[in-house]
């Protein structure tokens, strides 16, 4: 089965620690993405990769943090800089005529 | 600031009847359209898209309309099923990696 998997699928931390989202995909791809989703807002790019051990910030990167260490993976920390990091997060990856999505980890932080 | 404007927020459709969300963009470099399809708790899929150079495209029960002199772009959901009922982005891109997203509309369709 070719996908992009994320987990976990549910996440909860305490304010101020940093949390690692993982993303992993067997579609060969060369490039990857990491959005966020918020109610009313869409999906705003936090980061993406075009290839391996490079990587750009998108949109909205401030308090969060990347690595592309291997093409399958492309985790994203959520560090305890991101002053409102309560959301849903989205993995993707393929180039702008078609992403392909994962399911989603939703973040909550108490 | 949202690149991409997408209207309306929600609709609420009886089953057999159009749906129509509308999106208008500034930035006339922007060449690729897409549309995106969410159910909830899934990440959205690529449902339809559009290149500037034609006016319409139809895919099924789905078509975009592209206006290209005035920015705008819209989703005809044709003989709407309950299946359909979604959330719905349209986005942009004038390279071939970033999507500039808009906002979603949430189809809800009564059967």
């Amino acid at each position: 089965d070719g996908g992009i998997t994320q987990s976990p699928k549910y996440l909860f931390r305490k304010e101020g620690q940093n949390v690692t989202l993982s993303c992993e995909q067997n579609l060969n791809h060369d490039a990857m993405y990491w959005y966020r989703q918020d109610p009313g807002q869409g999906l705003r790019l936090i980061y993406y990769s075009q290839i391996v051990n490079d990587f750009q910030k998108g949109d909205i990167a401030e308090g969060y943090s990347v690595s592309r260490e291997k093409k399958e993976s492309f985790p994203l920390t959520v560090t305890s800089a991101q002053k409102n990091p309560t959301a849903f997060y989205l993995c993707a990856s393929g180039l702008a005529n078609e992403q392909f999505f994962g399911p989603g980890t939703r973040l909550t932080v108490l | 600031q949202q690149q991409v404007k997408q209207s309306p927020q929600s609709l609420i459709v009886q089953k057999g009847g159009i749906s129509i969300i509308n999106c208008a963009y500034e930035n006339t470099a922007f060449d690729y359209f897409p549309w995106y399809q969410q159910f909830p708790g899934k990440g959205p899929a690529l449902l339809i898209a559009i290149r500037p150079d034609v006016s319409e495209k139809k895919e099924g029960r789905f078509t975009i309309s592209f206006n290209k002199s005035a920015k705008q772009f819209s989703l005809h959901i044709m003989d709407s099923q309950p299946g359909d009922s979604a959330t719905y982005f349209c986005a942009a891109s004038k390279d071939d990696y970033k999507l500039s997203f808009g906002a979603g509309t949430t189809v809800t369709v009564r059967a």
